[in-house]
């Protein structure tokens, strides 16, 4: 069980907008750690997608947006395309573990 | 442009030794925190290890301490990670990576690599 709590999936049409949640607690995000957010296409390795809770790295279409309020996070993906279809993690310090946590996992299908 | 090359994969019995190698280049290495990062079949990402730019401080998740070491060579831009007891539970892809982040608590990875197969069993 990780300390980050994510749904094991979602899905949504093309062109719909979804969200993967990312519950933490006082000890990770609640404390005001940065959340970053991961994407795993088919047999790849991850990449990075959101870094410091809502930054963007250079190549990611503006369509991702993460977010954070108190003990969660949140990444959003408007206008699904076929090509979203993947798992999404998210990240965190832990600063009961000494370390860094990653969520669970969400895997997203394209409808 | 900014590489990372994991060697040393394969299979091992319980109870035996790997070393896994990542070579790295396109960037300062000394500058970059480095980490392993693992993934057993059909699981989640676990963090394994961590090494500070300068070597001098380490991290270990819980179910690695004490069986695995990760260490870096400036001189060959490589990081290492010996793993020793290892168990079936080991069993993964393990993802060599580069952190980025401007405290030690932020980190994040920004650069990963394609990853080399553990496969512990007898």
């Amino acid at each position: 069980q990780s300390v980050l709590t994510q749904p094991p999936s979602v899905s949504g049409a093309p062109g719909q907008r979804v969200t993967i949640s990312c519950t933490g607690s006082s000890s990770n995000i609640g404390a005001d750690y940065d959340v970053h957010w991961y994407q795993q296409l088919p047999g790849t390795a991850p990449k990075l997608l959101i870094y410091e809770n809502n930054n963007r790295p250079s190549g990611v279409p503006d369509r991702f947006s993460g977010s954070k309020s108190g003990s969660s996070a949140s990444l959003a993906i408007s206008g699904l395309q076929a090509e979203d279809e993947a798992d999404y993690y998210c990240q965190s310090y832990d600063n009961s573990l000494s370390g860094r946590v990653f969520g669970g996992g969400t895997k997203l299908t394209v409808l | 442009e900014v590489q990372l090359l994991e060697s040393g994969g394969g299979l091992v019995q319980p109870g035996g030794s790997l070393r896994l190698s990542c070579a790295a280049s396109g960037f300062t290495f000394r500058s970059n925190a480095m980490s392993w990062v693992r993934q057993a079949p059909g699981k989640g990402l676990e963090w394994v290890s961590t090494i500070t730019s300068g070597g001098g401080s380490t991290y270990y998740a819980d179910s690695v301490k004490g069986r695995f070491t990760i260490s870096r060579d400036t001189s060959k831009n490589t990081l290492s990670l010996q793993m020793n007891s290892l168990r079936v539970e080991d069993t993964a892809v393990y993802y060599c990576a580069k952190l980025r982040g401007q405290f030690y608590y932020h980190y994040y990875i920004d650069v990963w690599g394609k990853g080399t197969t553990v496969t512990v069993s007898s």
